[in-house]
């Protein structure tokens, strides 16, 4: 079965960055781009872009041009969503998720808390 | 970008009761739409995709409608289980949208 498993909670300070790792396993990696979406606590569901897992190339939402990065590494089936100059603002539950145009399998989430 | 946006916000309701809840988008999306159920903390938990097909598994009482602008998610008869909050998603252009959610609560 589809798996997507994602690295642990970490605790960042403001202006430093992050790095989000998503392990997938029960299907072909490179066969279906990979999202990210967060979501603030108490808050809803925010999509931030994704990454096409067979060439490599993303798309990210407008509003975190510039900060995200989401990379690969098919030797490992493994997807990464990297955020810098972290602020407050960006504490969050990270989710992974596997693409079909709607979203059917997603990651347990990382949460990422920013605070000084 | 496209705006989701869902009503009502919150929903009071008792099991046995039939709801339904409303996304509308801020253009057309044709019939691009997923439903979601999430519970606290857990990840989403997709029900319906392209405005109307059930995912596999999900049950039969969770029902989708609509194309265009106004699609609806219908639960025929509240269980239990259902109390929740509800996301709708369009992904018929980029970037996606979520609606803000609505959350089902026990009457």
């Amino acid at each position: 079965q589809v798996q997507l498993v994602q690295s642990g909670a970490e605790v960042k300070k403001p202006g430093a960055s992050v790095k989000v790792s998503c392990k997938a396993s029960g299907h072909t990696f490179t066969g279906y781009y990979m999202h990210w979406v967060r979501q603030a606590p108490g808050e809803g569901l925010e999509w931030m872009g994704w990454i096409n897992t067979n060439t490599g190339g993303a798309n990210y939402a407008q509003k975190f041009q510039g900060r995200v990065t989401m990379t690969r590494d098919t030797s490992i089936d493994t997807a990464y969503m990297e955020l810098s100059r972290l602020r407050s603002d960006d504490t969050a539950v990270y989710y992974c998720a596997r693409d079909n145009g709607y979203i059917p399998y997603w990651g347990q989430g990382t949460l990422v808390t920013v605070s000084s | 970008d496209i705006q989701m946006t869902q009503s009502p916000s919150t929903l009071s309701a008792s099991v046995g009761d039939r709801v339904t809840i409303t996304c509308r988008a801020s253009q057309s999306i044709s019939r691009w739409l997923a439903w979601y159920q999430q519970k606290p903390g857990k990840a989403p938990k997709l029900l319906i995709y392209e405005a109307s097909s059930l995912e596999s598994g999900v049950p039969s009482r969770f029902s989708g409608s609509g194309s265009g602008t106004e699609l609806t998610l219908t639960i025929s008869s509240l269980q239990p289980d259902d109390f929740a909050i509800y996301y709708c998603q369009q992904y018929n252009t980029y970037p996606y949208t979520f609606g803000q959610g609505t959350k089902l609560e026990i009457k």
